[in-house]
Order: structure tokens, then sequence, then C-alpha cells
């Protein structure tokens, strides 16, 4: 099976950085993925990464050490819009993705 | 938006009944998988279907049930509908299979509540 930790809940202002840390257990891994989901929303696409290292997308950035099963999603340059939870999720197989349980992610003004 | 659309949007049902959820996934997707989030938790995998074949199935018992069509649109079907089944059920396609290709379109989801 698999299992995933990520915090419950961050509160930062606008303009700070925030880091959310993932750490997973698995029997298979594909790779390490994050999605964005707003109250009441779709899950949306964020980063994937399957090799170790730094992704960088705008925005949004999302860093995979294998060897430490711990990945993390780092948001700068925080926005108002960017309020909302946050999933890591790894990919064991080839046809699952299991999700951790979401970091709520508070900005304030 | 991502285009894939899942209808309906609320649902209310009581214990016993059956369900049918309903996915159209993005134009040119060929695998649409069906998840189940409970509310505060992430999204759980209930199974995926492949050009109209089930390619994988998560821990849910047999009463959960689907189907793809030519069209790659889908369904979730739900049979003895017990009180726990009440959930979001969110819907994601994507262009093939996850080891190829890993970014999934969601849809917004069917909120059912089981009574």
């Amino acid at each position: 099976g698999q299992s995933l930790e990520q915090p419950s809940e961050v509160t930062a202002v606008e303009g700070a950085i925030v880091q959310i840390n993932c750490t997973y257990q698995t029997s298979g891994f594909y790779g390490l993925s994050w999605y964005q989901q707003h109250d009441g929303g779709a899950p949306t696409f964020l980063s994937y990464n399957a090799l170790d290292g730094l992704e960088e997308t705008g925005r949004f950035s999302s860093f995979l050490s294998r060897s430490d099963s711990y990945g993390y999603l780092l948001l700068q340059e925080l926005q108002m819009k960017d309020s909302a939870s946050y999933f890591c999720a790894v990919r064991p197989n080839d046809y699952k993705l299991s999700f951790g349980a979401g970091t709520t992610v508070t900005v304030r003004a | 938006e991502t285009g894939v659309t899942q209808s309906p949007t609320h649902l209310i049902k009581t214990r016993g009944q059956q369900v049918t959820l309903r996915c159209s996934s993005q134009s040119g997707h060929n695998t649409v998988s069906w998840y189940q989030q409970a509310l505060g938790q992430g999204p759980q995998f209930i199974f995926q279907y492949y050009r109209e074949e089930e390619n994988g199935r998560g821990n849910f018992p047999p009463r959960f049930s689907g189907l793809q069509f030519p069209n790659y649109s889908s369904e979730l079907n739900v049979n003895a509908l017990e009180l726990d089944d009440s959930a979001l059920y969110l819907c994601a396609s994507s262009r093939d299979r996850a080891g190829t290709n890993e970014k999934l379109f969601f849809g917004s989801g069917t909120q059912l509540s089981v009574l």
C-alpha cells in the first residue's frame, strides 16, 4: 500500500513563500505529483517529478528526493488566489494515483 | 476549465438505492479514472478504464462498477448505497494510461449524499 504525510494547514501573508512537505511510503514508485483544489472545485495539476531535483513552473516549484522518499511544493510570491488545498500524490503503478490528505493554505492580506 | 464534465453536480439518495454518475472526457483522451473524495480527505482511486476495458481497480467493493463507451465517456454505478458512500465523486481523464502521461484532468465532481 501507500501512505503520504503532509501538513494539514499552513497560513501565510501575501507575497510570502510557503513550502509544503510530503513524505511517502510506497511499494512502487513512478513519480510524485502535486494538485491544487479550490473549495468545491476540480483538482488541478500543478507539477510532476519522476527524477530527483527541482522542477520550476512560474511561481510554483516542486522538488523530489527518491532516496529520502520526500518531496515539497514551493509557492512563491503568494497571492490571495493561492488559498486552496494542495495534495501530493504518488504513482505506485501505471494506473492510479495515491493522494495525501491535503494541506489547506490560507493566504492573508 | 479542463473540458471534463460530470453530471449531475449534486445528488441525494437513500440507503439501499442505486446511482449512476456520468463523465465526459476531454477531447482526445482515451483513459478515464474515478476517484472518491470524502470531506477533508484526498481523492481515493476507485478504478480506471482504458479503451473501454477496466485497467486497474482500487480497494472498493464490487458494488462499485463502471463502463467506458466508444466515445470514451464513462459511467460510475454504485449499488446498495451505504451512508459511508456520501462523498464527492471525481472523474479524471488523460491522453493515455498513467505511465506515459502523468497529467490528469479532473471534472468538478458529483456530490453524492446518502440519507
